[in-house]
């Protein structure tokens, strides 16, 4: 058990809907990070929140945004959803106390399937 | 952008025998990483190496950062089958994000009893 809680493990929806994946880091841990996980593609970072301010953009759509909270919890939003969104989107948050060394911890994913 | 080869794609060996795996780059890279990713799970952390030359190991894992800071193997000893999962290279500069990791594809290993 890493200490990150992804919500939901699995969601199914339509193309053209609208979701919200959920993140918890790990207790203390301040910075969360969003990944996606496709076949073709492998993990691709989409953003990077420290402490309630974005600090780093990867390839992160413009139909999705995320954002950190007060209590450093995550969210991802997707809206349109197309079927190429269909993939696994993982949270990852970084060792309490190290900066830039790379070391991330990772939740189980919330699975996404586009119909 | 910047982009890892891994290689092998897919592994599949016996009980006992061991691994070698490799990332390489056409650019340089400050720090190598190897996390392994389990059906159902996320990545895992196994090993992280911060000087070109560097060679550590981690139980039956050994991995090295390529002296001229564009390539790390990864080598498993003694293969068993709870080594099962996909292995993935990660590369990071300074300066960049801490976030914006660079993953290999992945190698995905199988084995058999």
């Amino acid at each position: 058990d890493s200490g990150v809680t992804q919500t939901p493990k699995h969601l199914i929806t339509a193309t053209g809907q609208r979701v919200t994946l959920r993140c918890s880091p790990r207790s203390g841990d301040l910075s969360v990070y969003w990944y996606q996980q496709s076949l073709d593609q492998g993990l691709q970072f989409l953003i990077q929140y420290y402490n309630g301010e974005e600090r780093a953009k990867g390839n992160i759509l413009e139909r999705f945004s995320a954002q950190q909270f007060p209590d450093l919890h995550s969210e991802l939003n997707l809206s349109s959803l197309e079927l190429g969104d269909s993939a696994l989107y993982f949270c990852a948050s970084s060792v309490r106390g190290q900066a830039n060394t790379g070391e991330l911890f990772f939740g189980e994913g919330s699975r996404l399937t586009v119909l | 952008g910047q982009q890892l080869n891994q290689s092998p794609q897919s592994m599949f060996i016996q009980e006992g025998e061991d691994v070698s795996m490799n990332c390489t780059s056409s650019s340089i890279f400050n720090t190598w990483l190897w996390y392994k990713q389990e059906p159902g799970e996320g990545p895992v952390l196994l090993i992280a190496l911060y000087k070109a030359g560097e060679l550590t190991s981690n139980g039956r894992l050994t991995a090295q950062f390529g002296i001229t800071r564009k390539d790390s193997f990864l080598n498993i000893s003694a293969s068993i089958p709870s080594d099962v999962g996909i292995y993935f290279c990660a590369g990071q500069n300074y300066g960049g994000s801490q976030g914006n990791l660079i993953f290999g594809k992945g190698t995905k290993l199988s084995v058999k009893p």
